[in-house]
């Protein structure tokens, strides 16, 4: 069965730092490109940024391009986001999805982390 | 940067056809993909690749896709429908993965 568990969300003053974290499993991780999506309270789904399988090529939303950096660890079936120069309109869940490339939806999606930035 | 234009909301009686329109310049070249989220869940995909079904969505959620205009057509509407509805497509000019504002389906 695939799984997507993410993690690492929480309060976090505006300015500061944040890492989460996407632990998969039940398929083959280093096979799938991943994406990071986020969803403000109340809104719509936003694309946040995505990876491919070998670390190849990697986009961000202009949104956070310059403060987020997407990553992964293949060897730990693990993907990452590591978030800096958190603002206020960076409150959101935080989703990981899995997608066979770039031009392919996210077919399996984690639970979400919520991420709050507030003073 | 590439924009997807959706209605804010679609109603429609049961058992009726709901269709959802995603606009966007050109998106009868791009593939398109549907989610529906239920409140408070995560995004399921519904159709992939304009029209394409996963496995375990019934055969009532259909997609189409030609010139600036795609659409998810959900058949013999049940009250267990009632999601909000995003259109989602790759733009290959910026890079970047775009989806649609969203749509509420409300069921009468």
């Amino acid at each position: 069965e695939v799984q997507l568990v993410e993690s690492g969300g929480g309060l976090v003053k505006p300015g500061g730092s944040l890492r989460l974290s996407c632990a998969a499993s039940g398929f083959t991780f280093s096979s799938y490109s991943m994406n990071w999506v986020r969803q403000a309270p109340g809104k719509g789904l936003e694309w946040v940024s995505s990876i491919s399988s070998s670390t190849s090529y990697i986009y961000y939303a202009d949104s956070v391009k310059g403060r987020f950096t997407i990553s992964r660890d293949n060897a730990k079936n693990s993907l990452y986001l590591q978030m800096n120069s958190l603002r206020a309109d960076d409150t959101a869940v935080y989703y990981c999805a899995r997608s066979v490339g770039k031009n392919k939806p996210g077919d399996y999606w984690g639970q979400g982390t919520l991420v709050t930035v507030s003073s | 940067s590439y924009v997807l234009t959706q209605p804010p909301s679609v109603s429609v009686a049961p058992g009726q056809t709901a269709r959802i329109t995603c606009g966007g310049n050109n998106i009868g070249s791009k593939r398109v993909h549907w989610y529906q989220q239920k409140p408070g869940q995560v995004p399921v995909l519904v159709v992939y690749d304009d029209g394409d079904r996963p496995s375990g969505i019934p055969d009532r959620f259909s997609g189409s896709n030609s010139g600036n205009t795609a659409t998810l057509t959900i058949s013999r509407v049940e009250a267990g429908d009632e999601a909000y509805y995003y259109c989602q497509v790759w733009d290959n000019s910026s890079d970047h993965r775009v989806f649609g504002g969203g749509t509420k389906l409300t069921v009468l």
